[in-house]
């Protein structure tokens, strides 16, 4: 069962645009982390935002997390074609046994 | 070099019949994951192992098996049990926990 659902599904921007992208999850976390996947590729980590935390940011990217709305948003800054990916959010929660469960991903294409 | 290996890149299989899909890692990492991502789709978790000789079912285990004999390798077979194991194969590593997982490249398993 998927623990993170992204939305929207898919989004079109133009290069220099700002992305932003949601994820909702069900229980409650000690964690949030937000992946990149090119495509036909692996997942690569881009930010883990623990739960006591509200904003964290890295380069071009900002995090959000609202545990009270158990929502958590990812925003990426005067965007690049390079930046085209899919993007997921991944969720622990206390009672998965060490596990992240994976949403269903944004699919975030920028043209130049 | 650090880092998470998968092969073959590609493999396929014929109808009644296993095939193995190879992941190593030389991360030092205890946990090992296996998923698998249908097409436009997030990750599923097929098995995932905390530590040598002890490993889980996912949420998808049925028609899957797996090992854990060593630190640095967990190896997945597709069993003839597997009625539809077309998708791309990811296997991923972490320290443990819930904690940031780094992904192998992925194999990508066709069905003749």
């Amino acid at each position: 069962s998927q623990q993170g659902e992204e939305d929207p599904q898919a989004l079109s921007i133009q290069e220099g645009e700002n992305a932003t992208m949601n994820c909702s999850y069900k229980t409650s976390i000690n964690n949030l982390q937000w992946y990149r996947q090119n495509s036909g590729r692996g997942l690569v980590h881009l930010i883990l935002i623990r739960s006591n935390e509200r904003e964290k940011h890295s380069g071009r990217l900002r995090v959000t997390l609202d545990t009270s709305k158990k929502s958590s948003s990812l925003l990426i800054t005067a965007s690049r074609a390079a930046d085209t990916a899919s993007y997921f959010c991944a969720t622990d929660h206390n009672n998965a046994g060490n596990m992240l469960t994976f949403g269903g991903g944004t699919r975030l294409m920028v043209k130049p | 070099d650090g880092g998470i290996t998968q092969s073959p890149k590609y493999l396929f299989r014929k109808e009644g019949q296993n095939v193995t899909l190879s992941c190593e890692q030389n991360l030092n990492h205890d946990a090992m994951y296996w998923y698998r991502q249908d097409p436009g789709q997030g990750l599923r978790l097929i098995y995932y192992s905390q530590i040598v000789n002890d490993f889980q079912k996912g949420d998808i285990a049925e028609g899957y098996s797996v090992s854990r004999e060593k630190k640095e390798s967990f190896p997945l077979t597709v069993t003839s049990a597997q009625k539809n194991p077309t998708a791309f194969y990811l296997c991923a590593s972490s320290s443990g926990g819930w904690e940031t997982q780094y992904f192998g490249p992925g194999t990508r398993l066709l069905v003749l």
